[in-house]
């Protein structure tokens, strides 16, 4: 099973403050995808990243994918409230692998 | 509305009593799977079934059962439930393969004493 190694855990910071969250691991992901879950309900995708180098945005969040496939980070400028939540990357190695493994995720508390 | 649904939603219940947590979609998706989230372990996957009596075992199978007999339905059956599998569970469903989008239902938060 491939591990996913997520950081920082936690993160509490002040409305209007740039931050970054990693999503790192040992082997060549096939497929990333990003998810944001808030408290009593399940995670909602934000964006499945494919390609080495890759950069997409969304409003305020860009994602970026590492060259070698192996590490993805999720930025996101001038933080909201509305942002609050647990940011969790999830990895598939693609073909016939069905499998879907879950990093430990990122608790990003935005402070008003 | 596209969605999946999970009953029930909350379930208190012994050890050794078997249970069912039932999930249903109503996007026509080939896979569907079970997630656990526990404090500090994340997200960790159950069971998978890429298609209707295709399943297999994700990372934390033991204690579990399902089942998919029809394309919408994959319940999730806890023969004799233990205090450790004391969790959130989430159901989740995409088109044909884990790369697209997962969607999730509302999560079923299972207390066994």
């Amino acid at each position: 099973t491939q591990l996913l190694e997520q950081s920082p855990q936690f993160l509490s910071i002040q409305e209007g403050e740039n931050l970054t969250v990693y999503c790192n691991s040992s082997s060549v992901f096939s497929s990333l995808q990003w998810y944001r879950q808030e408290p009593g309900e399940g995670p909602v995708l934000l964006v499945t990243v494919v390609t080495g180098g890759e950069v997409k945005k969304l409003k305020r969040l860009t994602f970026q994918f590492g060259d070698a496939r192996k590490d993805s980070s999720l930025h996101i400028t001038a933080a909201q409230p509305g942002d609050t939540g647990l940011y969790l990357c999830a990895e598939n190695s693609g073909g016939s692998n069905y499998k879907l493994t879950f990093g430990k995720g990122t608790l990003l508390t935005v402070n008003p | 509305e596209a969605q999946v649904t999970q009953n029930p939603r909350y379930l208190i219940t012994v050890t050794g009593k078997k249970l069912t947590v039932t999930c249903s979609q109503n996007m026509n998706h080939e896979y569907m799977s079970w997630y656990r989230q526990d404090p500090g372990l994340g997200l960790r996957q159950i069971y998978y079934s890429m298609n209707v009596e295709v399943t297999d075992k994700g990372d934390v199978p033991e204690g579990y059962k399902v089942s998919r007999k029809e394309k919408r339905n994959f319940p999730l059956i806890l023969e004799s439930p233990s205090p450790n599998q004391t969790s959130l569970y989430f159901c989740a469903s995409s088109l044909s393969h884990p790369i697209y989008e997962q969607y999730f239902g509302p999560g079923t938060r299972l207390t066994v004493t």
